[in-house]
């Protein structure tokens, strides 16, 4: 079936750096994808909508400056977390919508990121 | 406001334990409603996917049902596998493909 996949798995980095996480579909086409972040023992927290083509749409309270969305091809989405501080550490979480069924969302298995 | 409420959120359950997951919500049009497990770590699983009231789907130990106000995953003489988090998400008529999920049901069934 259809698969999402998130690069890294796990990311470690210091204060300051930028960290980039990939979200690829690997066998349909995403015209649009999704980015979450999860808080330990919380739920996912929509970030913003990913469009190939265009801008991301943002949620409110999300900064954009600071979490840099890039929707390259029909496969593949970016999340570049800008000069990373230790609050930015958690679980990254990208998805795509199922083609073949209304509404149904294909998630990845998630990104570790881990500030020093 | 659209908002997604689960509860409890955290169940312990004896083996053979059965007992239900409660997720209400109110959004303005419901899209669909969808029910997904998450281990720890791991990126959510889809489980379910509920689109009108009274419709009812059934996954081994697991049945979803749906009301206009809430949805219900029953867990029918649970295993220790079925330990996990269960996530309630929703999709509104006016807001696209968005999910928008509950905080989840932390579930230990115990040997």
């Amino acid at each position: 079936g259809a698969v999402v996949s998130q690069h890294p798995s796990r990311v470690i980095c210091k204060s300051g750096t930028s960290v980039k996480i990939e979200c690829r579909s690997l066998d349909f086409q995403a015209t649009t994808m999704f980015w979450y972040r999860q808080f330990p023992k919380k739920s996912l927290m929509l970030m913003a909508t990913s469009n190939e083509g265009s801008k991301a749409t943002y949620e409110q309270g999300v900064e954009k400056d600071k979490f840099l969305i890039n929707h390259a091809s029909l496969t593949l989405s970016t999340l570049t977390v800008t000069s990373a501080h230790p609050e930015d550490s958690s679980f990254y979480i990208c998805s795509a919508p199922n083609p073949s069924t209304a509404g149904e969302q294909y998630f990845g298995p998630g990104t570790r990121l881990t500030v020093t | 406001e659209d908002q997604v409420t689960q509860s409890p959120e955290a169940l312990r359950l004896q083996e053979g334990e059965s007992s239900s997951l409660n997720c209400s919500y109110t959004v303005s049009g419901l899209r669909g409603l969808f029910w997904y497990r998450q281990d720890p770590g791991k990126g959510p699983e889809f489980l379910f996917t509920l689109y009108s009231a009274g419709e009812e789907k059934e996954k081994e130990r697991l049945k979803a049902t749906l009301t206009k106000k809430e949805s219900f995953l029953h867990i029918t003489a649970p295993k220790p596998e079925d330990s996990a988090t269960y996530l309630c998400a929703v999709q509104a008529s006016n807001t696209g493909n968005q999910f928008y999920f509950g905080t989840g049901t932390s579930l230990t069934v115990i040997p």
